[in-house]
């Protein structure tokens, strides 16, 4: 059974380009969390989605950032004219589907992709 | 809003030393509590995983014990070896919050040979 698969690994973009991350959850899960990483930080939670529904995006930036999880292939994280200050690394953790193991469950975190805005 | 403190950030110490990592959270409410290793650059490896109804588990070298309703835990690092120098992050699951995790911002540890 693969892990939580992201890519790609490392993303460098210049000022005002699009960012995409692209997470795979592990085979089963059904739920998916994106964090940030600022640079000598800990994980920030930035959205949780289940397939095709935002179930809660209270740590997304306003503008600029959307995630969405089709009932087919992998979820996404956009990040439209991007700037320095979303240099970081993004995150994404799966859960299984049902809702009561999704919570007690560990959450499985893939390798992350690091961006990189010059 | 749940808040999660790591202390020390910092820590170095020579090797074969036991040594205590902490953790505290501010809301008891919570599913589990899982310990996160970070090695330079990379991604998480999970290394203990405490449920809310858990005293503590072990794996190995390392033990984690909860203490939920004093928003505490430990994470003890037994006979510490050059390679377990990296950042150790706790993170916490909330039961009102759908699930997702806060985290803290870590203890990076040293250990010397």
């Amino acid at each position: 059974n693969a892990g939580v698969m992201q890519n790609p690994r490392h993303l460098v973009r210049r000022r005002g380009q699009e960012a995409r991350l692209r997470c795979s959850p592990m085979k089963g899960h059904s739920h998916v969390y994106w964090y940030r990483q600022l640079p000598e930080e800990g994980l920030k939670f930035m959205v949780y989605l289940q397939k095709e529904n935002i179930i809660d995006e209270s740590g997304m930036p306003k503008e600029r950032f959307s995630a969405e999880f089709p009932k087919e292939g992998p979820s996404i994280l956009r990040i439209q004219q991007v700037v320095r200050g979303d240099s970081a690394a993004y995150f994404c953790a799966s859960s299984p589907s049902a809702a009561e193991r999704a919570y007690t469950d560990t959450q499985y975190f893939g390798p992350g992709t690091r961006l990189t805005v010059l | 809003k749940q808040e999660v403190t790591q202390i020390p950030a910092a820590l170095s110490v020579p090797e074969g030393e036991n040594l205590v990592l902490n953790c505290s959270f501010t809301d008891s409410a919570i599913y589990n509590l899982q310990w996160f290793r970070q090695d330079p650059g990379k991604g998480l490896t999970s290394l203990l995983l405490i449920q809310s109804s858990q005293r503590e588990q072990t794996s190995g070298r390392l033990n984690a014990s909860l203490d939920k309703s004093s928003g505490r835990s430990t994470l003890y690092i037994a006979a510490s070896q050059p390679g377990d120098s990296a950042t150790y992050l706790c993170a916490v699951r909330g039961s009102t919050n759908a699930g997702k995790s806060t985290f803290g911002d870590g203890t990076t540890l040293t250990v010397k040979p």
